[in-house]
């Protein structure tokens, strides 16, 4: 299975400033998924990132508020712009490789 | 839509006891996964079911998959205190070209001594 490495694992940030999440994977894949975790709730995709094309969001989730890059098969980042209070969470990359779900260890987020 | 559920949402169990966790999903799906989350922690992998009828065990946790009722187990037999931690099922959703993984609820669980 593929081995993920994101940062930062934690910041605490003020609101109405921005923060950029990195994923940097061991092997190259097609995709790369990104995923909200909000206290005490499930995990909640975001969206996908292919390599090449711009990022599918999911409903609920804007550009605007998350924009990702995928500028390679091993790389992504997402960013939270604007943040407010409401968007502290964890935030997941995950890839899948060979029918293998793997999942970065989190970027822990608290918006003062 | 493909949705997932998972029941009970909260499970508090002493330990010795068996008990079983149910995940049910809403549109076809071949395969299924179990994950394991410690507080503060990513998603440690547990199971990959793979066809109908798969069943795989590891220690006190055995995982059972049946793609036609569209139906997971989790069992857990003679529960330890290591092993409480939130459980989540995720199935992928076929129905798209990214086989995004969606998730359940989750099911916290506490064993208590």
């Amino acid at each position: 299975s593929a081995v993920i490495s994101q940062k930062p694992s934690r910041d605490i940030c003020q609101r109405g400033t921005s923060l950029t999440i990195q994923c940097q994977v061991d092997s190259q894949v097609t995709m790369m998924f990104w995923y909200r975790q909000q206290p005490g709730q499930s995990l909640t995709l975001i969206a996908t990132a292919n390599q090449g094309s711009e990022a599918t969001y999911e409903s609920g989730f804007v550009i605007d508020k998350f924009p990702i890059s995928r500028p390679n098969l091993t790389f992504s980042t997402l960013t939270v712009s604007n943040m407010s209070p409401e968007d502290s969470s964890i935030y997941l990359c995950s890839v899948e490789l060979f029918g293998d779900y793997t999942f970065g260890s989190g970027t822990r987020l608290t918006v003062v | 839509e493909l949705k997932v559920e998972q029941n009970p949402l909260f499970l508090s169990m002493q330990e010795g006891k068996n008990y079983t966790i149910y995940c049910n999903y809403s549109t076809t799906s071949d395969r299924l996964y179990w994950y394991r989350q410690d507080p503060g922690k990513s998603l440690e992998s547990l199971f990959v079911l793979l066809s109908n009828g798969a069943v795989k065990q590891e220690g006190r946790l055995m995982a059972s998959l049946d793609t036609k009722a569209r139906l997971s187990t989790l069992h857990i037999t003679a529960a330890v205190h290591d092993l409480s931690a939130t459980y989540f099922c995720a199935v992928p959703d076929m129905g798209g070209a990214t086989n995004k993984l969606i998730f359940g609820t989750g099911t916290l669980l506490a064993v208590q001594p």
